[in-house]
């Protein structure tokens, strides 16, 4: 069976501070791989999707930048850490086949990060 | 524009009493619909689907929603909530397309907060 796995689950950062969010997939091969922000209240943002290795949509600007380096692992970083990079960071994956059937996504338990 | 919208950000219902939540979207061709459940500090469940077919469809935890392309919504429905049905629920619509262009994104609606009084 397939599980997504996302850490840290939780980080306290300064302001100003480097980031690195890792989420690794295993049980599948060749997956879409995304990146979502929910801050508080608010529903969830795509950040970045990636459909194969070092291949990255960005969705939004904004200060964070993403890294697929290998096939089953997806990075979201910032060289410095904004107040508003605060939220809730969910990463998810889903088959990348033809069939339609397949395009439900599949999500990683998340990780808070608080920008002090 | 693709569009998802929950009009309710929250409900709250008596446990045992029968839920509704709503979701319309806005979608040039077939849609493929999405409800998600969301606990607290947790990552998102899959509840159930809608690509084609039968217009009403079961999902998870008791949960079914139906289809309604003359209205464009997607509501779902539980006859009997329960005290740990309380979450937060998201309505999301599919990008279609084959192959290269399937990117699978989702586009979701802003989710509804559901509180169970005992």
């Amino acid at each position: 069976s397939q599980t997504i796995h996302q850490w840290p689950a939780t980080l306290v950062q300064p302001v100003g501070s480097p980031l690195s969010l890792e989420c690794t997939v295993e049980g599948t091969s060749n997956p879409n791989l995304y990146w979502y922000r929910q801050a508080a209240g608010r529903g969830l943002q795509l950040l970045f999707y990636s459909v194969g290795i070092g291949q990255i949509s960005s969705e939004v600007p904004q200060n964070l930048s993403a890294s697929r380096p290998q096939d089953r692992q997806f990075i979201l970083s910032s060289k410095k850490l904004l107040l508003s990079d605060s939220g809730f960071y969910l990463c998810a994956w889903r088959k990348r086949l033809a069939v339609p059937s397949y395009n439900e996504q599949f999500f990683g338990p998340g990780t808070r990060l608080t920008v002090l | 524009a693709q569009s998802v919208t929950q009009p309710d950000i929250h409900i709250t219902v008596s446990e045992g009493a029968s839920l509704e939540l709503r979701c319309n979207y806005s979608y040039g061709a077939t849609p493929y619909l999405f409800w998600y459940v969301q606990s607290p500090g947790q990552g998102l469940q899959l509840l159930l689907k809608y690509f084609s077919g039968d217009t009403l469809v079961q999902g998870i935890k008791g949960f079914e929603a139906e289809f309604k392309r003359s209205q464009s919504s997607f509501n779902l429905r539980k006859p009997s909530v329960h005290w740990s049905d309380a979450a937060e629920y998201f309505c999301a619509v599919g990008e279609g397309g084959k192959g290269s262009s399937n990117t699978g994104k989702l586009i979701f609606g802003q989710g509804t907060t559901l509180q169970v009084k005992p």
